[in-house]
């Protein structure tokens, strides 16, 4: 059975600082770990997937995101948070074996203080 | 290149009313897959096909319709609508790897 937990329903940061992220994700094969991000009012865009190479993986805008296989982890992070980066952000697991076995985590609205 | 395409934006129905929501992709994906957003609960899966002519169920399909008559397309349909489908729909598209392509979202809302 596949299942995704996102550890933060809210994360709060300031402009410049580290943004976490966190993701925990169970399979019982071979997973591949996306992180997805929604702005406000619009559809969800890929920023980086993991597909069993780089256990370290670069997305878009900075972000990066680390495979853990001895922790089930897919954190998210970037070093310096940016006001355009206020967003929802959706961990996703899904395998090879079956086309509908794609789970989305529930989300990680995360909000940067100026 | 559109990408997804998903038509209406916006709809308000009232209750048992039925409506037909469109998805078009032109990346050639073979998967489809059809979602609904509520708030706190992420993307939860209604129905997919993994090709034309084909449908499967998701995890939650009660109250769903679909239909892959073309590959470019996937209809989303509900036959007598009820308030607790008034939500946020996204249709989304992949190539095998499951990387998921998706639209701009449906906003429906039911009285």
């Amino acid at each position: 059975a596949q299942s995704v937990t996102q550890l933060d329903s809210h994360v709060s940061v300031s402009e410049g600082t580290p943004v976490l992220l966190r993701c925990n994700y169970s399979s019982s094969y071979s997973p591949s770990l996306f992180w997805y991000v929604q702005h406000p009012n619009k559809g969800l865009q890929l920023l980086l997937k993991y597909t069993s190479a780089a256990t370290l993986v670069k997305g878009i805008n900075g972000f990066e995101a680390e495979f853990k296989k001895s922790e089930t982890s897919f954190h998210l992070t970037k070093p310096s948070a940016h006001m355009s980066d206020a967003a929802e952000y959706f961990c996703v697991v899904s395998t090879y074996s079956s086309a509908s076995k794609i789970i989305f985590g529930s989300g990680t609205r995360l909000s940067i203080r100026p | 290149n559109a990408g997804v395409t998903q038509t209406p934006k916006f709809r308000v129905l009232k209750t048992g009313q039925s409506m037909t929501l469109l998805c078009a992709q032109d990346m050639n994906h073979e998967y489809m897959y059809w979602y609904r957003q509520d708030p706190g609960m992420g993307l939860r899966l209604i129905h997919y096909s993994v090709g034309e002519g084909t449908t499967a169920k998701g995890e939650v399909p009660d109250g769903y319709n679909v239909s892959r008559l073309k590959k470019q397309n996937f209809l989303l349909g509900l036959e007598s609508a009820a308030p607790s489908q008034t939500s946020v729909y996204f249709c989304a598209s992949t190539h095998s790897d499951y990387e998921q392509y998706f639209g701009p979202g449906t906003r429906l809302t039911v009285t």
